[in-house]
């Protein structure tokens, strides 16, 4: 099973700030990797699809980046509405997710 | 729009059964394939299984190998997971999540999400 790395684990970021997610694959999944957002009491939200491509509707603010066994999920200016948790999914050798990363605010 | 619509909370005692629905629409149903994730309380996402657009195959986590079931009623675009044996480690809120044509891609829509409790 491909073991998926996310990092940090939460971080408080102030609104307006860039932010920088990270999500490492135990072996390499290719550019099969999505990042998804969920908010308290939702259904995840689907962002990013093939490592860097939006989702519909996503909002041009957040990015992803990387291949192989490295990814980077980038927001650049921070809105009230993103505080979120963010979950990277690998889908090239079965579907594995990472644990999250919880973005609050500080 | 695609839609997914999941069937209500459900409360079971440990050993039983339990089956929760997802019915689709809003897309052509038999194109494309269906994963369903769980969601402990508090925890991240773990991925249950996967159901191809005919609903002849299916694929399992290994850890639910052999108490899981999935099927697909094409008739009314609806799909099924039913988890035997409940245990307390199974409470969870089960989604179902629309993927492409393939299976191999990301999961762009999801239901909202169903409540399973396993108490005595």
């Amino acid at each position: 099973e491909i073991v998926m790395t996310q990092s940090p684990a939460a971080l408080s970021v102030s609104p307006g700030e860039r932010v920088t997610l990270s999500c490492r694959a135990s072996q390499s999944v290719s550019s099969n990797l999505a990042w998804y957002q969920q908010k308290p009491g939702q259904a995840p939200r689907l962002l990013i699809y093939d490592a860097s491509t939006r989702a519909t509707d996503i909002p041009a603010r957040f990015s992803g980046s990387g291949s192989g066994t490295e990814f980077t999920l980038t927001i650049s200016s921070l809105q009230s509405e993103d505080f979120a948790v963010y979950y990277c999914q690998q889908y090239n050798n079965w579907w594995t997710f990472g644990q999250g990363t919880k973005v609050e605010i500080k | 729009q695609v839609q997914l619509v999941q069937s209500g909370t459900e409360v079971k005692k440990p050993g039983a059964s339990v089956k929760v629905s997802c019915q689709a629409s809003g897309y052509t149903f038999n194109s494309y394939y269906m994963h369903w994730v769980r969601q402990a309380p508090g925890q991240g996402l773990e991925w249950v299984g996967i159901i191809s657009p005919t609903g002849d195959s299916t694929s399992y986590a290994q850890k639910l190998q052999g108490r899981i079931t999935m099927t697909r009623d094409t008739s009314t675009s609806t799909d099924y997971v039913e988890l035997s044996s409940l245990r307390s480690e199974d409470t969870a809120v089960y989604y179902c999540a629309r993927a492409g044509d393939s299976g191999f891609t990301a999961l762009d829509y999801w239901g909202q999400g169903t409540l399973v409790t396993v108490s005595s």
